[in-house]
């Protein structure tokens, strides 16, 4: 079954304004990871944030993991027009070869 | 340039038809993988090598086959196209246990 899934499925917002996008995912993690997809392009990894980790920050990226709750999620500062994209997490499960599940993506618009 | 490249790009084809799909990756990484991509934007993996070796096989139709003739290259064919088999094809790797996906730029397959 699916493992992650977004919320939003979709965010439209003005730039610069801040971007959220949250993920749920239902069995242990050993680590999460948020991937950029620009419409006609391939996947673009973003950051990844193990499962001992509360909080990681790239650039204007910020994320948050609560494996508690199993959820996360990716903060998006001072948004940008080029920002607009789907964003992915994906999941990561311990144990053997990795495995990495995808969740369903937020359809983020950064309107000018 | 370091990168996954995956040809073809586009693949129009009819009902019945065999293809193949290539993929060459130049980063050193030992493991490859096969990603379907479906209209809602749904990531599915359906193969991962491990140095050459099978190690991830999802539910796929054995129409489909993954070849791997060494660990920098996973080739992936199918035979006898379906119409449900439209979709975009995703190749990326990684090292095992490494921390991030780098992905191809697709091939959208089209069965008419």
């Amino acid at each position: 079954s699916q493992q992650g899934e977004e919320d939003p499925q979709a965010l439209s917002i003005q730039e610069g304004e801040n971007a959220t996008m949250n993920c749920s995912y239902k069995t242990s993690i050993n680590n999460l990871q948020w991937y950029r997809q620009n419409s006609g392009r391939g996947l673009v990894h973003l950051i990844l944030i193990r499962s001992n980790e509360r909080e990681k920050h790239s650039g204007r990226l910020r994320v948050t993991l609560d494996t508690s709750k199993k959820s996360s999620s990716l903060l998006i500062t001072a948004s940008r027009a080029a920002d607009t994209a789907s964003y992915f997490c994906a999941t990561v499960r311990s144990g053997g070869y990795q495995k990495v599940t995808f969740g369903t993506g937020t359809k983020l618009q950064v309107i000018p | 340039d370091t990168a996954v490249s995956q040809t073809p790009k586009y693949l129009v084809t009819q009902m019945g038809n065999d293809k193949s799909i290539k993929c060459e990756q130049n980063l050193g990484h030992d493991t490859m993988y096969w990603y379907k991509q479906d209209s809602k934007k749904f990531l599915k993996i359906m193969f991962s090598y491990n140095n050459k070796e099978l190690i991830i096989n999802e539910t796929v139709p054995n129409r489909f086959s993954p070849k791997s003739p060494d660990k920098a290259h996973l080739n992936l064919h199918i035979n006898s196209l379906e119409l449900g088999d439209s979709a975009v094809y995703f190749c990326a790797s990684s090292f095992e246990g490494g921390n991030g996906y780098t992905f191809g730029s697709g091939t959208r397959l089209t069965v008419v």
